[in-house]
């Protein structure tokens, strides 16, 4: 089953941008993804879909600021423009036939 | 909008068992596979149990596997999670989820906490 590796935290200014990274494990470089951010206290909320190509999907109400990318089993969230309201937890999710992954979580600060 | 609403948490213990149960509405529910996510006190989120649409297929986490059930009732558009043989290490907030396919864990409902405690 596929295995995905996050980093542990983030820091980023107010107004500056943050790039979180998800890997997907051998034999997986080509799964779609989804991303999650969870605030705290709060329950988990969808962000979007990435897929292989580096074309993304993101969920209703999502802000313009949020978007994705990849390279090779990378996949990337990107959030411009910080506000304190992004301070979260970041985790992506990965699935194949009979399973679903989620990685283990990037804790975004906002200095 | 997709609401779900979940209930049957609290506090039990070791080797007892609990039903979770999640009412959704918002959406057409026997159109959509459905999931159980869990988190544990302050650790990310684990996956636990999917089933497809008509409750035909189900799937389990390794962690969970023959001791919790998972079905629906599509005409009342109900999720469920039967629990036996509870253990500490199960003690998180369970999240029911709706699944899209090819998309993900897309809409979240706002948890439900079991606590195993002796």
């Amino acid at each position: 089953q596929p295995v995905l590796t996050q980093s542990s935290s983030a820091f980023a200014s107010l107004g500056s941008s943050v790039k979180l990274t998800c890997t997907l494990s051998s034999g997986h470089s080509s799964d779609i993804i989804a991303w999650h951010q969870q605030q705290p206290g709060k329950a988990p909320r969808y962000l979007m879909k990435l897929e292989s190509s580096g074309s993304y999907n993101k969920g209703s109400g999502v802000p313009d600021r949020f978007s994705g990318s990849r390279s090779g089993a990378d996949r990337y969230l990107t959030i411009s423009n910080l506000q304190s309201e992004d301070e979260a937890d970041y985790y992506c999710e990965t699935w194949d036939s009979n399973t679903r992954v989620f990685g283990t979580g990037t804790k975004v600060t906002v200095l | 909008e997709v609401q779900l609403l979940e209930s049957g948490g609290g506090l039990v213990q070791p080797g007892g068992s609990l039903r979770l149960s999640c009412a959704a509405s918002g959406f057409t529910f026997s159109n959509y596979d459905m999931t159980w996510v869990r988190q544990a006190p302050g650790k990310g989120l684990e996956w636990v149990s999917s089933v497809t649409t008509s409750g035909s297929s189900t799937y389990y986490a390794d962690s969970v596997k023959g001791r919790f059930t998972i079905s629906r009732d599509n005409s009342n558009n109900t999720l469920y999670l039967l629990m036996d043989s509870l253990r500490a290490e199960d003690t998180a907030v369970y999240y029911c989820a709706k699944l899209v396919a090819a998309t993900g864990t897309v809409d979240w409902g706002q948890g439900t906490l079991v606590t195993v405690s002796s």
